[in-house]
């Protein structure tokens, strides 16, 4: 079946540092979201990304589908530690499903 | 800002009782869905909701479960008997659009079955 695949599952960071997480599909997506889930909390929509080769940018946050669109990535510049949380990709699932698959998620810690 | 609102926060209840998990969508929002996460693990669909009836479901979604939009705001799961796996937190979302678009979530209902 499909499967929305993240890596890292884990990440910590020093404050200030910039990184890379990345999503995988096993299909072709017509969309991409992302949603951010700080600890105890739910998932909060972040962004949505379409066209094959988007790059949307959210202040300290860039997020790219890939060409293919079957992949996307989540940079983060200057990490701050109001960015720990969980960050999870979804896409809709095959054959036109009105559902989102979810990944496992990346959940980022950040040492001050 | 309008928000999904749960309520409980949090429900415990014995093996083989029926809970109700109550949620009110987003005033103008057409599209309703459940979804559960299981303690550190990836959201999981559960069923999807449209103009009063059901559009899609997933392989847990049996016949245990059911959803029910009473009226024009509220927006129930119904588990008729509970099991111990169903411990979870159940959250609900909704959107103003069709096919897996955007969708604004609840806080959550954290189900304790024991």
């Amino acid at each position: 079946g499909q499967q929305v695949m993240q890596i890292p599952q884990y990440q910590h960071v020093q404050e200030g540092e910039d990184f890379t997480t990345y999503c995988n599909s096993s299909t072709t997506l017509s969309n991409i979201q992302w949603y951010k889930q700080r600890p105890g909390g739910h998932p909060v929509f972040l962004i949505q990304l379409v066209k094959s080769g988007e790059v949307k940018k959210q202040k300290r946050l860039t997020f790219q589908f890939g060409e293919a669109k079957k992949n996307s990535s989540l940079h983060i510049t200057a990490t701050q530690t109001t960015d720990v949380g969980t960050y999870f990709c979804a896409g809709p699932g095959e054959g036109g499903s009105e559902k989102l698959v979810f990944g496992k998620g990346m959940k980022l810690t950040v040492n001050p | 800002e309008p928000e999904v609102t749960q309520t409980p926060s949090h429900q415990v209840t014995q093996m083989g009782q029926e809970v109700i998990l109550r949620c009110v969508p987003i005033s103008n929002h057409l599209y309703f869905y459940w979804y559960r996460q299981i303690l550190g693990q990836k959201v999981e669909f559960l069923v999807s909701f449209y103009n009063n009836e059901i559009s899609e479901k997933s392989e847990i979604f049996d016949d245990q479960f059911s959803v029910e939009r009473p009226d024009g705001s509220n927006f129930t799961l119904k588990i008729r008997s509970t099991k111990l796996e169903d411990s979870a937190m159940y959250f609900c979302a909704s959107s103003p659009y069709q096919w897996a678009a955007e969708q604004y979530f609840g806080p959550g209902t954290r189900l304790t079955v024991t």
